[in-house]
């Protein structure tokens, strides 16, 4: 089955641009999609389908996938992006969902 | 629009069953193909997929609770159920439920549930 791993923290200084890693084997293979949680809340999806934005979220948000690394970047970071990111993917093969570890995103 | 709204005990005993209910409003759980799902959050850590249901009743468990789980659906009632059965201090969680299609794309707000004595 999939694990998918992800930094536990990442941190940028307000403005400048967030990178945060998926990573598993051949990801590619594979879509992936990206949650923000804010302490206390539920989850929101930010992109899906790898690379697409849902409406009314931010047009900051992207993802990207290749290889073995799927990468979600948020542009011009603002203190509110302060948050815990998690990928996921379905498991096509087992019907099953699994969870990146999550990363704490700090806004410096 | 749709909503999920979970409702259920927020404090269960070692050893019994934890059951929680997530009722869907705004639309029907027969309509659109999802699959309706619970996913907890243990105290400071990540989300983790508990299963889910297709409408229909199929079924599909995270291995490592699969021995105690349960997840039903009532369409009449439009609304579907967790069951967890020898609870133990290490289910506490902020339980969620969520509609599947290939992710997440609405969440219900979450409950606390506490296994103590």
């Amino acid at each position: 089955s999939y694990v998918l791993t992800q930094p536990p923290s990442v941190s940028v200084a307000p403005g400048q641009t967030a990178r945060i890693t998926c990573e598993e084997n051949n990801i590619r293979s594979k879509t992936v999609h990206w949650y923000q949680q804010q302490p206390g809340q539920a989850p929101l999806l930010v992109v899906y389908d790898d690379s697409g934005r849902p409406s009314g979220v931010s047009e900051r948000f992207s993802g990207s996938n290749s290889g073995n690394m799927a990468t979600l970047t948020i542009s011009r970071v603002e203190a509110g992006d302060e948050a815990d990111y998690y990928c996921q993917v379905w498991d096509s093969s087992t019907d099953h969902v699994v969870f990146g570890g999550g990363t704490k995103l700090t806004v410096l | 629009q749709v909503q999920l709204q979970e409702s259920g005990p927020g404090l269960v005993k070692p050893s019994q069953t934890l059951s929680l209910t997530c009722s869907v409003s705004g639309g029907s759980i027969s309509g659109g193909g999802y699959y309706w799902t619970w996913i907890r959050q243990r105290p400071g850590k990540g989300l983790e997929w508990i299963g889910h249901i297709f409408f229909s009743g199929n079924t599909y468990y995270n291995p490592s609770v699969k021995s105690r789980v349960s997840i039903s659906v009532d369409t009449s009632k439009n609304r579907f159920s967790l069951k967890l059965s020898s609870v133990t201090a290490a289910d506490t969680a902020v339980y969620f439920c969520a509609r599947l299609s290939d992710y997440f794309d609405l969440w219900g707000r979450g409950t606390q549930v506490t296994v103590s004595s």
